[in-house]
């Protein structure tokens, strides 16, 4: 059963355009939603995250959105360019045992952005 | 800049066999984690170990075993490695009450 449901599995873009992924969840005990950014043969790293109680974060080109009512959350690259092709992750954040949080990840998004 | 490393880019095993693979952090985390990682599936979490010695299964533990004698260092172990257990292989470290997870380069695994 897969807690964070995450679309497209992959997306191409013109340099320039406009990026959107997007992501669902189902659990309310999700408290922190990040989305993480691999290249290949790197493992994923932490691009941007959101609590629950903003709406948006923006930082740089990248933005999320966030609908907590329709528990649903998206990532935004605005300007997309080549050096952004990568796989990304959108996941969700719990509490856990002693001081460990844990992720969901979704089912990630390939992203090439043509020259 | 903290560091996670993995012992082993590239492995081939033998079914049946025992497998170890080693994890090591540099920021004094309190928290390790093992994933796999698949097409289409995403990352998994296998074991979490939140202190030395403490250990706590994720989602698909089935199979796997781990070790957490030192702060810094975290083992999966494969008791009898299966082909089905072919996969990326993602540890990642977090410190306190840090949201953020940070991920070594991977293992590509592959059991012939």
């Amino acid at each position: 059963q897969q807690q964070v449901k995450q679309s497209p599995q992959s997306l191409i873009v013109q340099k320039g355009g406009i990026s959107i992924i997007n992501c669902a969840y189902e659990n309310t005990a999700f408290d922190y939603f990040p989305w993480y950014q691999q290249f290949p043969g790197k493992g994923p790293a932490l691009l941007i995250a959101i609590r629950p109680d903003v709406s948006e974060k923006k930082e740089g080109r990248f933005t999320i959105s966030f609908n907590k009512s329709a528990k649903q959350f998206s990532l935004h690259i605005m300007d997309s360019q080549p050096g952004d092709s990568a796989t990304y992750f959108c996941a969700a954040s719990s509490r856990s045992s002693g001081s460990a949080r844990q992720l969901t990840f979704g089912s990630g998004t390939q992203l090439t952005v043509l020259p | 800049d903290v560091k996670v490393t993995q012992s082993s880019r590239y492995l081939v095993k033998r079914t049946g066999e025992k497998v170890f693979l080693e994890c090591v952090q540099d920021m004094d985390h309190e928290n390790m984690f093992w994933y796999r990682q698949d097409p289409g599936l995403g990352l998994r979490l296998i074991y979490f170990s939140y202190d030395v010695k403490m250990k706590e299964k994720g989602d698909i533990p089935e199979g796997y075993s781990v070790s957490r004698e030192k702060k810094e260092r975290f083992s999966l172990i494969l008791e009898s490695a299966s082909t089905n257990q072919t996969s990326m292989y993602l540890c990642a470290s977090s410190g306190g009450q840090g949201h953020e997870q940070y991920f070594g380069p991977g293992t590509r695994l592959t059991v012939t």
